[in-house]
């Protein structure tokens, strides 16, 4: 069973540009969440997709922004890149399910190195 | 706000000793909670995990214990091996372990052989 697959794997960016991230979750995962991970902040929410709806968000400006297609693939976008944008952007997928459930576990891909300069 | 508080930054224990790792929680809605490890240049993969119901979950050499009412969890590594050198993060997550996960700042356990 294919992991999660996430592309570009590393890319550099300049300050005022935007970049598209894309993630590819397990086969017959519906949910898809996006994480930054910085030094010394350990990984930050962005935001989680369910059935191409954005089911949470967290406390990041709307630069960054993203969306789920119908096939359960997701995409980030962020504009305006700062140089505190760089970051390694993780996506993880899951299927949801029951109380406590081990489908509620998170699988993640190798993320997205992003060096904005 | 830090919700999921890792204080210990790193870390280090001799090969075949106890590992123990250590996270506190703030919000009392959490009642699903999970440990990563994370090694460099790949993403973080799930070890373990524990529901609010219950306040011990082993899993081979690894143990995670739940202290509600201190609002803290620990993962206990026995016997420590070098392929443990990783950065390990706490997550926690509310409505039975439906809702988003929100995760520490991370541990790096550096195992000297």
């Amino acid at each position: 069973k294919a992991g999660v697959t996430q592309t570009p794997r590393y890319l550099i960016k300049t300050r005022g540009q935007q970049v598209t991230l894309s993630c590819s979750p397990i086969s017959g995962h519906r949910s898809v969440s996006w994480y930054q991970q910085t030094p010394g902040q350990g990984l930050q929410f962005l935001f989680e997709y369910f059935s191409e709806t954005q089911r949470n968000k967290g406390n990041f400006p709307g630069r960054f922004s993203g969306r789920q297609f119908s096939n359960s693939r997701s995409e980030m976008n962020v504009s305006t890149l700062e140089l505190g944008d760089s970051a390694l952007y993780l996506c993880a997928s899951r299927l949801t399910g029951t109380v406590y459930s081990g489908a509620n576990v998170l699988t993640f891909g190798a993320g997205s190195r992003l060096t904005v300069l | 706000d830090q919700q999921v508080k890792q204080n210990s930054p790193s870390l280090s224990v001799q090969e075949g000793r106890i590992s123990i790792l250590n996270c506190d929680y703030t919000n009392s809605m959490f009642d699903y909670f999970l440990w990563y490890k994370k090694y460099p240049a790949e993403g973080p993969t799930f070890l373990i995990s524990i529901s609010s119901i219950k306040d011990k979950n082993e899993d081979g050499r690894f143990t995670v214990f739940l202290n509600k009412s201190a609002k803290h969890l620990s993962l206990h590594i026995v016997p420590s091996q070098p392929g443990d050198s990783a950065v390990y993060f706490c997550a926690a997550s509310a409505n039975f372990g439906n809702e988003k996960l929100t995760f520490g700042t991370g541990t790096r356990l550096t195992i000297i052989p």
